[in-house]
């Protein structure tokens, strides 16, 4: 079974773009995740979706925002792009929300 | 608040030698916990999780131990090797009782430097 998968890779934005990063998790799972990883912060949990729903958001501003589709794929965007914005974008995918996450390699976003 | 802190930042341990790190926890609440190892570059991959009903499981060269008590996790490494030079991260999912739902906290993480 494939695992999680991110694209793109790597990015490179300025101050002031928005930015749109995907995530397909792992067939049959439902729930998606999407956490900020830095060094000075370590691993800050953006928000989780379900069924296309958002269940849980964490403390970020609004400029960061998700959606899930039908088909369990999901997406979020940061608009307004700020130089703190700059982290590895972690989305993890899990069948329930009592089940264990399952991470993909990440989204490297650089903003300059 | 509610947090899952690791104790040492870094750890060194020579090739072969054991190697144990440790995370504490501070939500009684929560009822399954997960150690996971990020190597650089890549995504955290899931190593051995343990509920809150256990006290100690087993996996391929590596065990987690659970203290409720005084709500310490740990993790045991045998035999260590190269490859297990890595970030290991703990975490713990916390059941939210307004919506029935989970979430997950991690802690800071630890770096496992391995000696050859």
């Amino acid at each position: 079974k494939a695992g999680v998968t991110q694209t793109p890779r790597y990015l490179i934005k300025t101050r002031g773009q928005q930015v749109t990063l995907s995530c397909s998790p792992i067939s049959g799972h439902r729930s998606v995740s999407w956490y900020q990883q830095t060094p000075g912060q370590g691993l800050q949990f953006l928000f989780e979706y379900f069924s296309e729903t958002q269940r849980n958001k964490g403390n970020f501003p609004g400029r960061f925002s998700g959606r899930q589709f039908s088909n369990s794929r999901s997406e979020m965007n940061v608009s307004t792009l700020e130089l703190g914005d700059s982290a590895l974008y972690l989305c993890a995918s899990r069948i329930r929300a009592i089940d264990t996450q399952y991470f993909g390699p990440g989204t490297r976003l650089t903003v300059l | 608040g509610e947090s899952v802190g690791l104790h040492l930042p870094t750890l060194s341990v020579q090739e072969g030698d054991n190697s144990i790190i440790n995370c504490a926890y501070s939500n009684s609440a929560s009822d399954y916990f997960i150690w996971y190892k990020q190597e650089s570059g890549k995504g955290p991959q899931f190593i051995i999780d343990i509920r809150s009903n256990m006290d100690k499981r087993q996996g391929q060269r590596v065990t987690v131990l659970l203290n409720k008590t005084v709500k310490h996790l740990s993790l045991q490494i045998a035999a260590t090797q190269p490859g297990d030079s890595a970030v290991y991260f703990c975490a713990e999912n916390i059941l939210l009782v307004n919506t029935g739902g989970f979430k997950t906290i991690f802690g800071a993480g630890t770096r496992l430097f391995v000696k050859a």
